[in-house]
């Protein structure tokens, strides 16, 4: 079965400042999807970048990087120049094929981001 | 276009009791997965339903079961609840065009069982 392994319960970080957090995922699949889910206090689960596991390229959604290395099994977020707003629990997900495969999303155990002003 | 819509936001019940959850997806999207969170586990994937049809289920109990209308709308329904079951349920909709899935989420149910 897959796994999603997210080390950092908590980060913070300054207002405007940049943070990485940290995903690492294990599987035997080859072809795979990964993502990076942003839940705030209102419990919308809202997608942050996604990243299809064939592309050598990292995907980039604005202030939002990820640094997919899919050797080693890690996919960092990267926030630049955070914003309040940003604040919320931060999950990394895998998926084995589109449509939901055979397990759904995995996701990771989350990590609580703190934007200090 | 309106985005996921689970009602109800809240729901309060007791140990024994039935529970039945309301899923509407985005306009278009055929497929609906549920997911149960909690603090102690996390999000773990429940069932998929696509085009009125289960695809995919996760390991839970056969007292978690679900449904999918001919218009997408999907209900879960919980029986004879436990102290265990309370959680924050999530739905998600994917319009599943082939490479280009993404699942989209719903604000959720609280359910609490007393």
């Amino acid at each position: 079965a897959q796994t999603v392994t997210q080390s950092q319960p908590e980060m913070s970080v300054q207002e405007a400042e940049t943070v990485t957090l940290s995903c690492t995922y294990d599987t035997s699949e080859s072809d795979y999807y990964l993502f990076w889910y942003k839940q705030p206090p209102s419990r919308q689960m809202i997608l942050v970048i996604r990243q299809e596991a064939y592309k050598q390229q990292n995907a980039t959604e604005n202030r939002f990087s990820v640094n997919f290395q899919k050797a080693a099994k890690s996919f960092s977020l990267k926030i630049s120049d955070s914003q309040l707003g940003d604040a919320a629990m931060y999950f990394c997900a895998y998926e084995t094929s589109p449509g939901g495969g055979a397990d759904g999303l995995t996701f990771g155990k989350g990590t609580h981001l703190i934007i200090q002003p | 276009k309106a985005g996921v819509t689970q009602t109800p936001r809240y729901l309060i019940k007791t140990r024994g009791q039935q529970v039945t959850l309301s899923c509407s997806p985005i306009s278009g999207h055929r497929s609906v997965s549920w997911y149960q969170q909690t603090p102690g586990q996390g999000l773990q994937f429940l069932f998929e339903y696509f085009s009125e049809t289960q695809r995919n289920k996760g390991n839970f109990p056969g007292r978690f079961s679900g449904r999918q209308f001919s218009n997408s709308r999907s209900e879960m329904n919980v029986s004879t609840l436990e102290l265990g079951d309370s959680a924050l349920y999530l739905c998600a909709s994917s319009l599943y065009l082939g490479r280009s899935n993404i699942q989209y989420f719903g604000a959720g149910t609280r359910l609490s069982v007393l």
